[in-house]
């Protein structure tokens, strides 16, 4: 069954340290792989999807089928980055997305 | 575009009760759904409509009942509350095809007591 994981439920992290959120995934098609924000008591918003190769507000995640990762990774982390961040999982069609439990991230001034 | 809406923003029920959390969406899209948002457990799915008069089930359906009778509106039905129903409801709409996307609503937040 398709599945995704991420390891931490909080990370603490420093301003201007460099941040990786870890997202594992257990699918045995072709996947698509999406990271979602939110922010305190707002909704979620989309962050980035691997298939667009872009950078959203200095966050990158690059897929690698290999170790069945999508780690969000920011190389300076800033007090504006402190939110709620999910990874998911399309399987296919326009099926709902599959969510990880999230990792919360705070970055301390 | 409003995009995705969702009434009401709070909610407190007595164990036993019933009653209809609404969600309306107007970006035309076919594909619909409901989440539940609990500290430590992440979204799951309750259940979803790929379009007018189709729903299936998703991970945690119990207790939950929707229906789709226009492209825009999703409800979805509490038919006897619980406590362990407590949660953060989001309703998502989502766009199609090589544009993917889930559209979030500000969701609803529900005690039951």
């Amino acid at each position: 069954a398709q599945r995704v994981t991420q390891p931490e439920k909080l990370l603490s992290v420093f301003k201007g340290a460099p941040v990786e959120l870890k997202c594992n995934y257990s699918y045995s098609g072709s996947p698509e792989l999406f990271w979602y924000v939110q922010y305190s008591r707002q909704r979620l918003q989309l962050l980035l999807r691997h298939i667009s190769r872009e950078s959203i507000k200095g966050f990158t995640a690059d897929l690698n089928k290999g170790e069945t990762s999508f780690h969000l990774k920011k190389p300076f982390a800033q007090e504006e980055d402190s939110a709620m961040y999910y990874c998911a999982l399309k399987v296919w069609g326009n099926t709902p997305l599959v969510f990880g439990k999230g990792t919360r991230l705070s970055v301390i001034a | 575009n409003a995009g995705v809406t969702q009434t009401p923003k709070f909610q407190v029920l007595k164990t036993g009760q019933s009653m209809t959390l609404q969600c309306a969406q107007d970006m035309n899209h076919e594909y619909m759904s409901w989440y539940r948002q609990d500290p430590g457990m992440g979204l799951r799915l309750i259940h979803y409509s790929v379009g007018a008069g189709i729903t299936d089930q998703g991970e945690v359906p119990n207790g939950y009942n929707v229906s789709r009778s226009t492209t825009e509106d999703f409800p979805l039905r509490l038919l006897s509350a619980a406590p362990s129903q407590t949660s953060v409801y989001f309703c998502a709409s989502t766009s199609s095809g090589v544009s993917y996307e889930q559209y979030f609503g500000p969701g609803t937040r529900l005690t039951v007591t």
